[in-house]
């Protein structure tokens, strides 16, 4: 049984670009959540998934977007990056919101 | 914004020793976890005590929880140099909505 798996494991980008994170769930989960973790801090939440909406979200700026999929995969999109976007961007899946979240590895992101 | 502190911020013992790091917190909560992240990858969940509960056992893994003064404390027993890693601690509000807010975490070495 596979866990939370996140693509790519590492990123370098640009001021200004964009970028799409990806997520599949463990399997059997079908609410996903975003953190962003910069380093030598605690995780940040982004937003959470379900049923392909937006449930809950956290103190982050419009150029941070999400979307679920009908297989409950998620991707995170970053707009317009600044250099502190630079952060470990982690997903956790769970078996709805009121149940434990299992993490993924992570994708570690630059901007440069 | 984190949701509470923890405490200390680095903790260095030998191998055999127990080490208690704290945590506490500014609302109401559903539960308290504790995770616990290697090299800066994926969080593993290690524990979750309820609201309503004292005390949990898991393993080498004690955590307490006192709610009239918002703080948690997580003792590893008998400590190994594999739980060399970071330890976070995480609450739920009260709502239960799922949402994850992080402490800052505490650096944990041990020392064969």
């Amino acid at each position: 049984d596979a866990g939370v798996t996140q693509s790519p494991t590492h990123l370098i980008k640009t001021r200004g670009q964009q970028v799409t994170l990806r997520c599949s769930p463990k399997s059997g989960h079908d609410t996903v959540s975003w953190y962003q973790q910069a380093l030598g801090q605690g995780p940040q939440f982004i937003f959470q998934y379900y049923e392909e909406e937006e449930r809950q979200r956290g103190n982050f700026p419009d150029r941070f977007s999400g979307h679920q999929f009908p297989n409950y995969s998620s991707e995170l999109n970053v707009n317009a990056l600044l250099l502190g976007d630079s952060a470990l961007y982690l997903c956790a899946s769970s078996l709805n919101r009121f149940y434990e979240q299992y993490f993924g590895p992570g994708t570690r992101l630059t901007v440069t | 914004s984190q949701q509470g502190e923890e405490d200390p911020q680095a903790l260095s013992i030998q191998e055999g020793e127990n080490a208690t790091m704290n945590c506490s917190y500014k609302t109401s909560i559903n539960n308290l976890q504790w995770y616990r992240q290697n090299s800066g990858r994926g969080l593993v969940h290690l524990i979750l005590i309820r609201s309503n509960e004292r005390e949990k056992h898991s393993g080498r893994l004690r955590v307490t929880l006192d709610t009239s003064k918002k703080s948690s404390s997580l003792l590893i027993t008998a400590s190994r140099a594999a739980d060399t890693a970071s330890y976070f601690c995480a609450t739920v509000g009260s709502s239960n909505t799922g949402k994850l807010i992080f402490g800052q975490g505490t650096t944990l070495q041990v020392k064969p």
